[in-house]
């Protein structure tokens, strides 16, 4: 059974970059079957997708956070990193890792991560 | 870019009834495209439907979607107590990999 738990810094001044990594087990990031990805939920809001990798293959990012997002994964950790730069208060939120063997959807899930951007 | 509409956003419902939530795409979509999950307070969300109209690992049957091109439903036929709780659509585009979340319909005991 796949698990996913993310962890990383649960405040970040503005404009600065916020890094969050997604420890993973149970399965193998190198796994070119598994899609990884970062979803994001504002506090009561809804989620919006940031972005998925896939090891070996390509890594797709929501435009709207396109020129700020960066995924990447560690194989000799298991860990999938999130890096988002010139964050703002628009940024904080629940920050979700999730995973599945297809790229549609996801069915395992982190618990996630608050982030809050706040001087 | 595809975007979804779900209604309604509050249903408020007794255990035992019918629960219907609509989910709207601004254009027609692939039916394998379609995705439902359920959200409950403090918790990630968990995948219910994909592809429109099967179920993941471990949805009970009360659960179904439904739907193809621009309206798509959930149906849940008998409200438990543990399904009060916040349902999202999200669909799929490709060329390049998209994924877009409805707003989310709160299912809340009347």
């Amino acid at each position: 059974q796949l698990q996913l738990q993310e962890s990383g810094p649960g405040l970040v001044k503005p404009s600065e970059t916020l890094s969050l990594t997604c420890s993973v087990s149970g399965g193998s990031i190198s796994s070119s079957r598994h899609y990884w990805g970062w979803i994001r939920q504002p506090p009561g809001k809804g989620l919006e997708w940031i972005g998925s990798f896939q090891y070996g293959g390509s890594t797709y990012y929501n435009p709207s956070l396109k020129s700020r997002v960066t995924i990447s994964a560690d194989t000799s950790k298991m860990q999938l990193s999130l890096r988002l730069t010139s964050v703002t208060a628009a940024d904080t939120a629940v920050y979700y890792c999730a995973s599945d063997i297809s790229s549609r959807w996801f069915f395992y899930w982190g618990q996630g991560t608050l982030v809050t951007v706040s001087s | 870019e595809t975007v979804l509409t779900q209604s309604p956003g509050t249903l408020s419902l007794s255990p035992g009834e019918r629960a219907t939530l609509s989910c709207w795409a601004s254009q027609s979509i692939s039916s394998s495209s379609l995705a439902w999950y359920q959200q409950k307070p403090g918790q990630a969300p968990r995948l219910l439907i994909y592809a429109a109209s099967n179920r993941a690992a471990g949805i009970p049957d009360r659960i179904s979607g439904s739907g193809s091109g621009t309206d798509f439903t959930l149906t849940i036929s008998r409200l438990e107590p543990e399904d009060f709780a916040v349902y999202y659509c999200q669909q799929y585009g490709s060329s390049p990999l998209l994924l877009t979340f409805g707003p989310g319909t709160k299912v809340e005991i009347k």
